[in-house]
């Protein structure tokens, strides 16, 4: 069983659309990242989480750690937004720094 | 901004062959890390480095996989004898702090090693 599960796997969209992208844990965590993956394979931090709400711009996650589950919305979605998008925790054992990823969400934002 | 930058961007090799990849973390970070990634499946990790030690590895990281910090800027992955199934893209990626700081991860670009 994966440790960490991202849904849906593949998301197509339109141009300005609300969208959402769910990852769901089964480990405790001490922070959840979430990354961004271009078709060149390089990977962007979008966020770090431990706990309720971040936005940065058109990007907002939230995390639920009592029933571990974290939600990453971006609003007005533009196809510059078309990337996989990866969950990956960072699981709580003292001085294990490793993170563990899902993955990944495929978004395609059509014009 | 600063950013974790890695060398090659692409490496073809041959099976049997050693590679190098090389990694310069952000300045003033203290814990490092390799990642890679078989193409079509999801980021693995292999190594974390702290302190000038290796902290945790996986099971991937078996003896042909070795990590060194040879200066005060590099982190390099060496692959002694590569085979076909090493062919993936591999992250390196540092933080400032582990679990006592805000312990957030910043990636370098890849370095995609083709084996043939």
């Amino acid at each position: 069983k994966n440790e960490v599960e991202q849904s849906p796997q593949n998301l197509t969209a339109q141009e300005g659309e609300f969208i959402t992208i769910n990852c769901s844990y089964s480990v405790g965590i001490s922070a959840l990242h979430w990354l961004q993956q271009h078709p060149g394979g390089g990977i962007v931090s979008l966020f770090m989480l431990s706990s309720g709400k971040k936005k940065h711009g058109r990007l907002i996650a939230t995390i639920n750690i009592q029933e571990k589950h974290s939600s990453l919305h971006i609003t007005a979605s533009h196809p510059r937004d078309s990337a996989v998008y990866i969950c990956a925790v960072r699981i709580s054992n003292f001085g294990n720094e490793k993170l563990t990823f899902g993955t990944g969400t495929r978004l395609t934002i059509i014009p | 901004e600063p950013e974790v930058t890695q060398t090659p961007s692409h490496q073809v090799t041959q099976m049997g062959q050693e590679v190098i990849l090389r990694c310069v973390p952000i300045s003033n970070h203290l814990y490092f890390y390799w990642y890679r990634q078989i193409l079509g499946q999801k980021v693995e990790f292999l190594v974390s480095f702290y302190n000038n030690e290796i902290s945790e590895k996986s099971e991937i990281f078996d003896d042909q996989f070795s990590v060194e910090r040879p200066d005060g800027s590099n982190f390099t992955l060496k692959i002694r004898s590569t085979k076909l199934e090493d062919s993936a893209m591999y992250f390196c990626a540092s933080s400032v702090l582990g679990s006592s700081g805000t312990g957030e991860q910043f990636f370098g670009p890849g370095t995609r090693l083709t084996v043939l």
